[in-house]
């Protein structure tokens, strides 16, 4: 493995449930991320966070909130889902996220099956 | 702006012989470039990179790849394709002239490979 772990490896979930996202990182890594990845199109980075900080929002509906208590822990909170979020969502880190050049370290995802 | 494309959504490819995955990309300056393999259920992982310096690359499990600048392509390849190289592999692009405040890299939507014994 990475060094990357998230949890729950899958999840299926009521578009009026609440559920979270955990991610942990264990490479004292600074910089965080969520991707999503559906079948077929490039990825895309939702979050990042850099030394606690969110630096980046691509535009990512509020029904996705994400959390980042220190460098080693990244959340993302889920509520009123649309079936359209079902997907693989991945967290990644790096050293700092405006070192240049960087390599991500990814984790196994969390498949998500939103009904 | 920053793109990549990956024009193939699947190579196949016989067991021994050469593997060629192709990626071009688009950028305002000299870019870096990425290669990062997924295998089934699993998350991505990094393979190889081009900051700057030799066109050829090495990375890991026998990859290699070529920044060629003026066709604007990073392709992905290894001399002999091993069944366990099958997965879905993808490029991504960073410009490092993107201006402020962005950082990101860029994907590519994948490519799978199949390596056929």
């Amino acid at each position: 493995e990475t060094g990357v772990t998230q949890t729950p490896r899958h999840l299926v979930m009521g578009m009026t449930n609440k559920k979270s996202l955990k991610c942990e990182q264990h490479l004292g890594h600074n910089a965080m991320y969520w991707y999503k990845q559906s079948a077929k199109k490039p990825l895309e980075l939702m979050f990042v966070y850099n030394f606690k900080e969110q630096t980046e929002n691509n535009s990512v509906p509020s029904r996705f909130s994400p959390e980042c208590p220190n460098s080693s822990h990244l959340f993302l909170h889920l509520h009123t889902l649309q079936p359209e979020d079902s997907a693989l969502y991945l967290c990644a880190s790096s050293q700092e996220y405006y070192r240049i050049p960087e390599t991500q370290y990814f984790g196994p995802g969390t498949r998500l099956l939103v009904l | 702006a920053q793109s990549v494309a990956q024009p193939e959504d699947q190579v196949n490819v016989a067991e021994g012989n050469p593997l060629t995955v192709k990626c071009t990309y688009s950028v305002s300056g000299n870019p870096y470039l990425f290669w990062y393999v997924q295998y089934p259920n699993r998350g991505l992982q990094f393979l190889l990179k081009y900051i700057t310096g030799d066109n050829l690359v090495k990375g890991s499990y026998g990859f290699e790849a070529e920044f060629n600048k003026s066709q604007t392509s990073f392709h992905l390849k290894k001399p002999s394709a091993l069944v366990s190289d099958s997965a879905l592999y993808f490029c991504a692009v960073r410009d490092p002239y993107s201006g402020a405040g962005s950082y990101q890299l860029t994907f590519g939507k994948g490519t799978k490979l199949s390596v056929i014994p």
